[in-house]
């Protein structure tokens, strides 16, 4: 089947403008993460979906950033008045299962933001 | 705070020889620890999942250890080949799961 997709692979704006980047899970999996990666560093956690469960935001670095998970599937993460420093690499990836069920994740393309 | 510290340096290995990667954490009891890789301009791929009860995993050429009590996890790769060069992150995972930064390995024909 298809893995996790995400869009759009590259995204090019201007300081101060709003984006929504977008990740579509593999059927069935639970489990969302959104995670950031800067040039040269790890992955840095964001926001984490499971089931119906209030999402686990405490990654989230601003109130600028939010996102939502609408029927259990596709996840929207949106950047409002975007900064310089929110230019990195955004990946989105699934699991079966979330945190402490030893489920691995699977990870999508990501998405390039470069805030100009 | 918890911390997850990956070699920082590049590693190069001679092709045919055994590559060893080195994960560390602190002021975190893990109940699983993965390894992925990565590929430049691509997601991270799993590899391998230990449990705090393991000691040791093995897939085809792959090899991981977990030493709760070190609080250490190493990352065998035997018989390396070129095509193994990649990035290579551990995670954590308790109540939230935490990456490492990484290791840039280089296998050198």
């Amino acid at each position: 089947g298809a893995g996790v997709s995400q869009s759009p692979s590259n995204k090019v704006t201007e300081k101060g403008k709003d984006v929504e980047l977008r990740c579509d899970p593999i059927s069935g999996h639970t489990a969302l993460y959104w995670y950031r990666q800067s040039l040269g560093q790890g992955l840095e956690f964001l926001i984490y979906f499971q089931g119906n469960s209030a999402p686990d935001k405490s990654g989230l670095p601003s109130d600028r950033f939010s996102a939502e998970r609408t029927g259990g599937s596709v996840s929207t993460l949106t950047i409002q008045r975007t900064q310089q420093e929110d230019s990195a690499v955004y990946l989105c990836a699934s699991s079966l299962v979330g945190s402490r069920s030893g489920y691995e994740q699977y990870f999508g393309p990501g998405t390039r933001l470069t805030v100009t | 705070s918890q911390k997850i510290e990956q070699n920082s340096e590049a590693l190069n290995i001679q092709e045919g020889k055994t590559a060893t990667l080195t994960c560390n954490y602190t002021n975190y009891s893990p109940a699983y620890l993965q390894w992925y890789r990565q590929d430049p301009g691509r997601g991270p791929v799993f590899l391998l999942l230990i449990r705090e009860n393991e000691k040791e995993k093995r897939k085809e050429r792959l090899k991981v250890t977990f030493d709760t009590t070190l609080k250490q996890s190493l990352f065998h790769i035997t018989a390396s080949q070129p095509a193994d060069s990649a990035t290579y992150l551990c995670a954590v995972e308790g109540d939230k799961i935490i990456f490492g930064k990484g290791t840039r390995l280089h296998i050198l024909p």
